[in-house]
Formats: C-alpha cells, sequence, structure tokens
C-alpha cells in the first residue's frame, strides 16, 4: 500500500515562527501537493510539484513556499506564521503524467498559530 | 476554473438504507473523478476512481458511476452500515493541470443503528 506520512499530527506554533510541514511518501511518486482544509471552505490546494526541484502554485499560495530536494520529500514552509494560517494541513502523492492514477493522502497535520 | 458541487450537504439515514450521493461538475473534459472517504480528524482515503472512458466502478458495496455529458457522478452505498459514517469527497481532474485535483465540499453522513 502507498504510504504517506506527514511528520506531525498536531503542531502548535506561534506568530511570526517559521514553521515546516513535512511529508514523505514511499510509492516513488512523481507528483506531489499540499492542501489545507477548513470548515465551510473545503479543500484548498497551497502548492504541488511534479518532479524534483519543480513547484507550482495553487490556488491559495500567499504566504507559502514549497522545497522538492528529493522525489519522496515535499515541504509547506510557512515563511512567518500567522493566525488566519491554522488549519488542518493535508498532503497527497500520485504517480504519472496526467490523472490517470488516484492521489493518496497522509493523516494531515493540525497547525495552530497562537 | 472547475467547480465540484456535492448535494446533500449532509445526510442521516437508519442502518440498512440503500443511498446515493451526488456529485456535479461544470467543466466535463476530465480525465477521471475520485471518491474519497475522510473520517472525523483524519486524512483522505480514495474509494474509487472513475476513468473518463468509464461509466461504473464498484468497491463492495460501493458503487459509482459518471456521466461526463451532464457532469454528474453518483456514489451509491447499498446496505448502509454506521461503520460507513464519514465525509465523503469527490474530486475531479481537468486535462492539462498536472494532475491537480479539484474538490467538492463533501457530503457529511451519519448511519444510525
Amino acid at each position: 500500500d502507498v504510504k504517506v506520512t506527514q511528520s506531525s499530527r498536531y503542531l502548535v506554533k506561534r506568530t511570526g515562527e517559521k514553521v515546516f510541514l513535512e511529508c514523505v511518501q514511499d510509492m516513488d511518486h512523481e507528483n506531489m501537493f499540499w492542501y489545507r482544509q477548513d470548515p465551510g471552505l473545503g479543500l484548498r490546494l497551497i502548492y504541488f510539484s511534479y518532479d524534483v526541484k519543480m513547484k507550482e502554485k495553487g490556488d491559495i499560495p500567499e504566504g507559502y513556499s514549497v522545497s522538492r530536494e528529493k522525489k519522496e520529500r515535499f515541504s509547506l514552509i510557512l515563511e512567518s506564521a500567522s493566525t488566519n494560517q491554522t488549519s488542518m494541513y493535508l498532503c497527497a502523492s500520485s504517480s504519472g503524467q496526467g490523472a490517470q492514477k488516484p492521489q493518496h493522502f497522509g493523516d494531515g497535520t493540525r497547525l495552530s498559530i497562537l | 476554473k472547475q467547480e465540484v458541487t456535492q448535494i446533500p450537504a449532509a445526510l442521516s439515514v437508519p442502518e440498512g438504507e440503500n443511498l446515493v450521493l451526488n456529485c456535479s461538475f461544470t467543466d466535463s473534459a476530465i480525465y477521471n473523478l475520485q471518491w474519497f472517504r475522510q473520517d472525523p480528524g483524519k486524512g483522505l482515503t480514495s474509494l474509487l476512481l472513475i476513468q473518463s472512458s468509464q461509466r461504473e466502478q464498484t468497491s463492495g458495496r460501493l458503487n459509482a458511476s459518471l456521466d461526463k455529458s451532464s457532469g454528474r457522478s453518483t456514489l451509491y452505498i447499498a446496505a448502509s452500515q454506521p461503520g460507513d459514517s464519514a465525509t465523503y469527497l469527490c474530486a475531479t481532474h481537468r486535462g492539462s493541470t498536472l494532475g491537480r485535483l479539484y474538490f467538492g465540499r463533501g457530503t457529511q453522513l451519519t448511519v444510525w443503528p
């Protein structure tokens, strides 16, 4: 089975801190994604990557950056955390070009910014 | 931009009922449509993926259908059980968008004994 592992289930940080959320997948998938999920707003795509060192902005990239130095790891960075970034963050991966394959999700990181 | 809508937003049924969850999308130029399940506080679990060339996919008590021309998909759950209680989301992939998915907001299902 595909395993997508997010480094933390729960995380509490302070306003202004630089925050790193890590995601690792073990199936050699080319594509990786970061979403945030908020009540009433559903899942929103922040960034995605279709290859090492490649990245594409999603719908809400402001205040975030990403890093993909190795194929299996995709990091989401909050440059200067703010309270409106309190949310559930979900990482996903999929194989191949295009969308013939399903996306697989991690268990999520619930991030609170105080 | 693809817009995905799910109706109803919430559904509460007694155990044993057969039920239908609906998903509609605005852009019919999709490669596939995927149904997910999400338990409270957890990530998403992929249930079924229907390719654009298919009409149906089945997994156990779940059956998903796809009608591209009308921009609709349905998830049919047979003989519902309390363990089916969760939020169900559908998501589509458009043509040249490098694998990104567009999600509906989900149907929150409660099956009571």
